[in-house]
């Protein structure tokens, strides 16, 4: 069946430097990918996607790179800030059930980051 | 522009009861789809629901019902609550079709 795990459940970064968050995913026909930020007490907040015929998507000092050779999804933080400090979660999409709108999303169970000032 | 709201927020039950939680999507979103969220874990998908019919579902018990109103917003109801159906529920909007899937900050479930 279709898994979406992490490397790492923690990470501490300084402030300043990059941080690279990463996720396995099993299900080879996963055709999307994403990332979403989840901060406590609140819901997960969108960060950055990506489609499998991509192998890199870049947006406000976070890159998403895709591998699909080893079914491999990452997250770069550039320039880590305190508000980056969050529970990151990938999240992939397997093939459409009932129709190309109809998707679910298959989580993994998140890295918690730390920002250290 | 109001992004996904649900309600309320925290909620109190005892084993047995049952449970109504509500959502709006985001303005311009006709699809919605539930997920719960343990503690610790990652959000686990429910079902979803589009043009007022459930579109897809994961593994989860009939208990676990929903509808969708025609303004698109939408109730999750969990009947003869269990412990373990102690959660984060939350709801993700987006357009059908369209993605990204866009979230609430969830209502906290706590059985007793």
């Amino acid at each position: 069946g279709e898994s979406v795990g992490l490397h790492l459940p923690t990470l501490s970064v300084q402030e300043g430097d990059n941080s690279i968050i990463n996720c396995a995913y099993s299900n080879s026909a996963s055709d999307y990918f994403i990332w979403y930020k989840q901060e406590s007490g609140k819901g997960p907040q969108f960060i950055i996607d990506i489609r499998s015929n991509m192998d890199k998507r870049q947006g406000q000092r976070v890159t998403v790179l895709l591998n699909k050779t080893v079914k491999h999804l990452s997250l770069q933080i550039a320039a880590t800030q305190p508000g980056d400090s969050a529970v990151y979660f990938c999240a992939s999409r397997g093939m459409a059930y009932s129709g190309a709108g109809s998707y679910q999303l298959t989580f993994g169970k998140g890295t918690k980051l730390s920002v250290i000032p | 522009d109001a992004g996904v709201t649900q309600s309320p927020t925290h909620l109190i039950k005892t084993r047995g009861q049952q449970v109504t939680l509500r959502c709006s999507p985001k303005s311009g979103h006709d699809t919605v789809s539930w997920y719960q969220q343990a503690l610790g874990q990652g959000p686990q998908f429910i079902f979803q629901y589009y043009e007022e019919e459930e579109r897809q579902r994961g593994n989860f018990p009939d208990r676990f019902s929903g509808h969708q109103f025609p303004n698109y917003s939408s109730e999750l109801n969990v009947n003869a609550l269990l412990l373990g159906d102690s959660a984060l529920y939350l709801c993700a909007s987006s357009r059908w079709g369209n993605q990204p899937q866009h979230f609430g900050d969830g209502t906290r479930l706590s059985i007793l």
